[in-house]
């Protein structure tokens, strides 16, 4: 059973930083493309970020380009996503979710972790 | 950017009523569209993917079609269970985007 298990959410004061896991099980980790999404409250679904299966290749929305980075530890079956510079616009539950780009997108996904932003 | 806008933003109906929801794109995206059902405090789920395959275990009573820039998803006979918010989804380019949703209410 694929398992996407997401931490490291909480309260954050604005210009501060916060680095989010996102433990992996039941599927080969290393052979997949994963992402971050997220969703302000009451809001939609915005995508954040990608990184391929080897972490080469990386894309991010351009509201956190230069603020946050994705990365990965195939070692460890792990999604990190490291946001500093943060503003109360990146309020929101942070998804983790695997990325399959051909034919389905985003298939399986995390429950979420919640950041909030606020003095 | 490609935008997606989803038609209606709310939709009220009842158990047993045939639904439609419509996506449209700013530009094509083939067939590189999923729609997702999200339910209060839950992740979101796939139903369809590549416009109108449908996920494995989704009742076949969800449908996709379109192509290029209009979609559609249609539930053919709305159960309890289908009340929840409805999104579509552009994975044609990055930076891949959501449409707004579109809740399902109880009429």
């Amino acid at each position: 059973e694929v398992q996407l298990v997401e931490s490291g959410g909480g309260l954050v004061e604005p210009g501060g930083s916060l680095r989010l896991s996102c433990a992996a099980s039941g599927f080969t980790f290393s052979r997949y493309w994963m992402s971050w999404v997220r969703q302000a409250p009451g809001k939609g679904l915005e995508w954040v970020a990608n990184i391929k299966e080897d972490g080469s290749e990386k894309h991010y929305v351009d509201s956190v380009k230069g603020r946050f980075t994705i990365s990965r530890d195939n070692a460890k079956n792990s999604l990190y996503l490291q946001m500093n510079s943060l503003r109360a616009e990146d309020t929101a539950v942070y998804y983790c979710a695997r990325y399959d780009g051909s034919p389905r997108s985003f298939e399986y996904w995390g429950q979420g972790s919640l950041v909030t932003v606020s003095a | 950017d490609i935008q997606m806008t989803q038609s209606p933003s709310t939709l009220s109906a009842s158990v047993g009523d045939r639904v439609t929801i419509t996506c449209r794109a700013t530009q094509s995206i083939s067939t590189w569209l999923a729609w997702y059902q999200q339910k209060p405090g839950k992740a979101p789920k796939v139903l369809i993917y590549k416009a109108s395959t449908l996920e494995s275990g989704v009742p076949s009573r969800f449908s996709g079609s379109g192509s290029g820039t209009e979609f559609s998803l249609t539930i053919s006979s709305l159960q309890p269970a289908d009340f929840a918010t409805y999104y579509c989804h552009q994975y044609n380019s990055y930076p891949v985007t959501f449409g707004g949703g579109t809740k399902v209410e109880i009429k």
